[in-house]
């Protein structure tokens, strides 16, 4: 079963408007991280954004949130105020426990912004 | 600050030829090091990773193998490529579990872009 799993494989979104971006995951342990990174078609993976499974609030970095959503297994990432440079492919991703060795990706998103 | 370096940015190999991609890191003592590939349009694959000197995990039994000989350089090698072998690699590092509030984040480096002829 996928750990991850993004079930939008492209976007089209206007430039301005907000975008969410969509992931569930599961895992049975009560302690876990969700990530999620930007790969623009440079392909350098940028880290955006980290939210805790015991942290209380939603993360937040600049136009950046996570909307967790814990009794779903969901963690969607929120673009506000999309800009053309926000076109790229985006992935999701999990850290089981506190293992320090590996995080599961999920498949990805490719957002398009229009002008 | 820490960064993140790897070369080549971009190679092309013959099938049967060795391979040698490195990465190293600055800024940062015995971190976490991983070796990812990701082909075309897809998700990344961990091959390997290691959170120490000589000491490599491995994931994914193929052609490739890693070596950590130093506390901040990780290479990814191959004997003899094969045409799947081709993608672009990216290395990564992260800080190593601190105990409570650990965090895990992994930061990438510009990756490599192999193709295999």
């Amino acid at each position: 079963a996928q750990k991850i799993t993004q079930t939008q494989p492209g976007m089209f979104v206007q430039e301005k408007e907000a975008v969410t971006l969509d992931c569930t995951y599961d895992t049975s342990d009560p302690s876990y991280g969700l990530f999620w990174y930007k790969q623009p078609s440079s392909g350098e993976m940028i880290f955006l954004i980290y939210q805790g499974s015991y942290d209380q609030q939603n993360a937040t970095e600049g136009r950046y949130s996570l909307n967790f959503q814990k009794a779903r297994k969901s963690a969607n990432l929120v673009i506000s105020a999309s800009q053309l440079g926000d076109s790229a492919m985006y992935f999701c991703a999990m850290r089981e426990g506190n293992r320090d060795d590996k995080i599961i990706f999920g498949k990805g998103t490719r957002l398009h912004i229009l002008p | 600050s820490q960064t993140i370096h790897q070369w080549p940015a971009t190679l092309v190999q013959p099938v049967g030829s060795p391979l040698s991609l490195e990465c190293t890191v600055e800024g940062t003592s015995n971190p976490n090091l991983y070796w990812y590939r990701q082909a075309a349009g897809r998700g990344l694959q961990l091959l390997f990773y290691s959170v120490g000197i000589g000491q490599i995990s491995s994931e994914v039994p193929q052609n490739l193998s890693a070596s950590r000989p130093q506390d901040r350089q990780f290479i990814l090698s191959s004997k003899k490529l094969l045409l799947s072998d081709s993608g672009f690699y990216l290395c990564a590092w992260s800080v190593p579990k601190q105990g409570r509030g650990f965090v895990g984040t992994q930061y990438f480096g510009p990756g490599t872009r192999l193709l295999v002829l």
